[in-house]
């Protein structure tokens, strides 16, 4: 079936360096992806996102790189803060409509 | 400003009682879902609805229910039936192409 998955559970970053966030995905078909970032006792909030004919995308500090040939998904986070210490999930839309099948998230530590 | 609004955040529910859990929203959007979020884990899909008066089961619908009465609310009944039933709620709802955007939380106990 369909599955995401990120490879690191935990991130533990230095204030000021760059993170890099992975997801596998399995659906070849899938053509739509997003990160989020996920506070404690808050919902997710959209990051990035990136569609299946692109191979890159930028945000303010955040890239979103795609790799369909591996089927992998990255989060790169410039200079990285403590106010950047959240889970992060990645989420892609396969071929079944609207629906999401997200990741387990990977969460991120920044230490000051 | 346009958001989406679910209530209560925090509830509490006894052996054998339905409750229901509230999702607003005035974003105009068609489509709203309804997610599970385990602790450290992922959001699992309950129900969805693309369209009011139309709704489709998830991943992990047993022992929940929806109604889409109107393009705005998609409240969600979590019955007795379902036997584990805490866990964080978590609303979402999105239009065409757009992310899916998400309320912040209800958290569900038994008592």
């Amino acid at each position: 079936g369909e599955s995401v998955g990120l490879h690191l559970p935990t991130l533990s970053v230095q204030e000021g360096d760059n993170s890099i966030i992975n997801c596998a995905y399995s659906n070849s078909a899938s053509d739509y992806f997003i990160w989020y970032k996920q506070e404690s006792g808050k919902g997710p909030q959209f990051i990035i996102d990136i569609r299946s004919n692109m191979d890159k995308r930028q945000g303010q500090r955040v890239t979103v790189l795609l790799n369909k040939t591996v089927k992998h998904l990255s989060l790169q986070i410039a200079a990285t803060q403590p106010g950047d210490s959240a889970v992060y999930f990645c989420a892609e839309r396969g071929n079944q409509g609207g629906k999401l099948i997200f990741g387990q998230g990977t969460e991120l530590s920044v230490k000051p | 400003d346009g958001g989406i609004t679910q209530s209560p955040k925090y509830l509490f529910r006894k052996e054998g009682q339905n409750v229901t859990l509230s999702c607003e929203q005035n974003l105009n959007h068609d489509a709203m879902y309804w997610y599970r979020q385990d602790p450290g884990q992922g959001l699992r899909l309950i129900y969805y609805s693309q369209i009011v008066n139309d709704f489709q089961k998830g991943d992990i619908a047993e022992g929940y229910s929806v109604s889409r009465e109107k393009k705005e609310s998609f409240p969600l009944t979590v019955t007795s039936a379902q036997k584990n039933p805490t866990a964080f709620y978590l609303c979402a709802s999105t239009t065409g192409y757009q992310p899916q955007h998400f309320g912040d939380g209800t958290r569900l106990s038994i008592l």
